[in-house]
């Protein structure tokens, strides 16, 4: 089975700073991972789809990538409702997985 | 606005049984897969299973799989959850989520979540 790794599980940053958070698969992919945020006590959100692509209504500052088996989600400007947990997640018929997730918290 | 309203979690002891529901609205629900995920308490997410937007395909994790079942009801645009033989484990808060996918045999991640419903497995 596939297995996702984020790193770091933890980050600490500032308002109006630019974070990144790794998602290292396995195995290729083929761009089939999503990313998804989840505030305290809410359910999650998606982010991007395919890798790359922004879902509707998701601020442009969002962005994701991806470079062989490492998947990157970038958050420009951070704003106070970006501190929250975010998931990776491989979409196969076979066995949906997720990431364990990474907290970004406020510095 | 597409909206989903989860309901039917509850308390139960090991070895019962519940039946989660799922009230769709604001999309052509039967053009759409659905799927169930659950968080347990402090813990990451996890997929449960998958209806296709017929009802023709039905996808489980291993670990519910001949414990749980998923149906769909075109007529009230809601999908359920049967759970059987639940087990300490099972114990998290379940979400319905539209599949991103129109039509064809699903995308498998969801594009919009319900709040979730609490399922608790204890004696």
């Amino acid at each position: 089975a596939i297995q996702l790794t984020q790193s770091p599980s933890s980050l600490s940053a500032s308002l109006g700073d630019r974070v990144t958070i790794t998602c290292r698969s396995s195995q290729g992919l083929s761009s089939a991972l999503v990313w998804y945020q989840q505030r305290p006590g809410k359910p999650p959100k998606l982010l991007i789809y395919d890798a790359s692509s922004l879902h509707s209504g998701v601020p442009s500052r969002f962005s994701g990538r991806e470079s062989g088996t490492d998947f990157t989600l970038t958050i420009s400007n951070l704003q106070p409702e970006d501190f929250a947990t975010y998931y990776c997640q491989h979409f196969n018929r076979d066995l949906p997985t997720f990431g364990q997730g990474t907290r970004l918290e406020i510095k | 606005q597409v909206q989903l309203v989860e309901s039917g979690g509850g308390v139960v002891q090991p070895g019962g049984s519940l039946r989660l529901s799922c009230a769709a609205s604001g999309f052509t629900f039967n053009d759409y897969g659905m799927h169930w995920f659950r968080q347990a308490p402090g813990k990451g997410l996890q997929w449960v299973s998958f209806i296709q937007f017929d009802g023709s395909n039905k996808n489980y994790a291993d670990s519910v799989k001949g414990r749980f079942t998923i149906s769909r009801d075109d007529s009230k645009n809601t999908i359920h959850l049967q759970m059987n033989s639940l087990r300490p484990e099972d114990t998290a808060v379940y979400y319905c989520a539209k599949d991103q996918g129109y039509l064809g045999s699903g995308s498998y991640y969801g594009d919009y979540w319900g709040q979730g419903t609490l399922v608790t497995v204890s004696s």
